[in-house]
């Protein structure tokens, strides 16, 4: 069975950088894409990029100066970088496989307060 | 950016009643490669999203035939005949023809 995690700091400070790992049970993150999503207070949803089976990346324009996703595949790992969050980051996030969308966390509330 | 209108926002139905969800999107969503990437998830409270649909019409692993997807180009509709109690939660379709992959504002569904 297919399992996603996702483990982080549940609070982070303005300007500082906010990172998140997902860790992957039942699937080698080397096939398919991996990806992450958040969900902001309210309903809204937002795509914020994945990582191929081969290292490569896609990101949102929105974040893409501040987004990096990365991986360790002896891990079966791979994080999410977003740096200088504001009070707008807060938000759930969850990690999924990217392009079925079948598998995803259980998701990780980040707050970003001072 | 591709814009999802998903209506209505607020869906209240009886159990056993039929109800629809309608997303219409900014663009076609019809990809070059002929599919159409166009998805149905629900959110049920505390609960990560879950795929019901997947290209229009297929139904997800495991999600119960009641749920039925349809449309093309830039008009699609989810369908439940016969609304259960776990059917209850936000609705949201989500494209993926077009970069970057966007959602649409999200329909509760309560009970009346």
């Amino acid at each position: 069975e297919v399992q996603l995690q996702e483990s982080g700091p549940g609070l982070v400070k303005p300007s500082q950088s906010l990172s998140l790992t997902c860790s992957v049970t039942g699937y080698s993150i080397t096939s398919n894409y991996w990806g992450w999503i958040r969900k902001f207070p309210g309903n809204k949803m937002e795509w914020m990029g994945y990582i191929s089976y081969s290292g490569s990346t896609s990101y949102n324009p929105s974040l893409k100066s501040r987004i990096s996703i990365t991986r360790d595949t002896s891990k079966n790992q791979f994080f999410l970088q977003l740096n200088s969050v504001t009070t707008e980051d807060t938000a759930t996030y969850y990690c999924a496989r990217e392009g079925y969308f079948d598998y995803w966390g259980q998701g990780v509330m980040v707050t970003v307060s001072s | 950016d591709v814009v999802l209108t998903q209506t209505p926002s607020i869906l209240s139905a009886t159990i056993g009643q039929s109800v629809s969800i309608s997303c219409r999107s900014s663009q076609s969503l019809l990809d070059s490669d002929g599919n159409t990437y166009l998805y149905w998830f629900l959110q049920r409270p505390g609960q990560s999203p879950q795929r019901l649909i997947y290209l229009v019409s297929n139904l997800g692993s495991g999600v119960p035939n009641r749920f039925s997807g349809s449309g093309s180009g830039t008009d699609f509709t989810l369908k439940i005949s016969g609304v259960e109690a776990e059917d209850l939660g936000v609705y949201y379709c989500m494209q993926a023809t077009h970069a970057p992959r966007t959602f649409g504002g999200g329909t509760k569904l309560e009970l009346k």
